[in-house]
């Protein structure tokens, strides 16, 4: 297995349209998490799937996001209507289980410029 | 949920040992200490994790203060591959540090290190 994997890379889009990014865990983890991250700052939680099963949603989740995991195994995040304030890299990572001792592995990001 | 302490920012020489300070003062007793390392343009990635006894494994020794208010995350010998922002993150064994497992990352400290 060669980690988590994100595509794409990178997006540039213009304000208005919509976005959809693609996250593929290690296989067999059943846990999922979003995350984005601003410039200088560290990766703030956005949403989390355990199995196909969304389970939480931070306040940083408006109604243009919507995050999907149809089979358990990879998931998508999608921003309609793009702002400029939605310029950030986004994070995915996966676990295999949780508790105190859960280790996340993300992957390396999509890095989103809205012009 | 607990937060923690990092200076901004610390440098290095090559193959010298680094000492990445952490405070904690408001940890419970359920709370992991985590560490976490993001190198540039990348996903951040597990170093090391502990309770109440110091740790090593082959990235890191995690050395933990015996009122746990802080904990110092230790790098050997530095290389130029260290370079990177080092996060320090308090789990709740009951709740795992967010609402449903997900890291709260702070601004963490960003470690130079000169050839």
């Amino acid at each position: 297995d060669t980690g988590v994997s994100q595509n794409p890379r990178h997006k540039i889009t213009k304000r208005g349209q919509n976005v959809t990014f693609r996250c593929d865990p290690i296989s067999e983890h059943n846990r999922l998490y979003w995350y984005r991250q601003t410039l200088g700052q560290g990766p703030e939680f956005l949403t989390y799937f355990q199995n196909e099963a969304q389970l939480e949603k931070s306040r940083l989740l408006s109604d243009r996001f919507s995050a999907e995991r149809p089979k358990g195994s990879f998931s998508t995040l999608e921003i309609q209507r793009t702002e400029q304030g939605d310029s950030a890299m986004y994070l995915c990572a996966s676990s295999p289980r949780g508790g105190e001792n859960e280790t996340q592995y993300f992957g390396p990001g999509t890095r989103l410029l809205v012009l | 949920d607990a937060k923690t302490t990092q200076p901004n920012s610390m440098e290095s020489n090559e193959e010298e040992p680094v000492h990445l300070p952490c405070n904690h003062s408001t940890i419970s007793g359920t709370d992991y200490i985590h560490w976490y390392r993001q190198l540039p343009s990348q996903g951040p990635e597990y170093v090391i994790h502990g309770l109440t006894s110091n740790v090593n494994n082959r990235m890191a020794s995690l050395a933990i203060a015996e009122d746990r208010k802080s904990s110092t995350l230790i790098l050997h010998r530095a290389t130029l591959r260290d370079a990177a922002v080092y996060y320090c993150i308090l789990r709740d064994v009951w709740n795992y540090g967010g609402s449903q497992g997900n890291l709260i990352f702070g601004k963490g400290t960003k470690l130079s290190v000169k050839p």
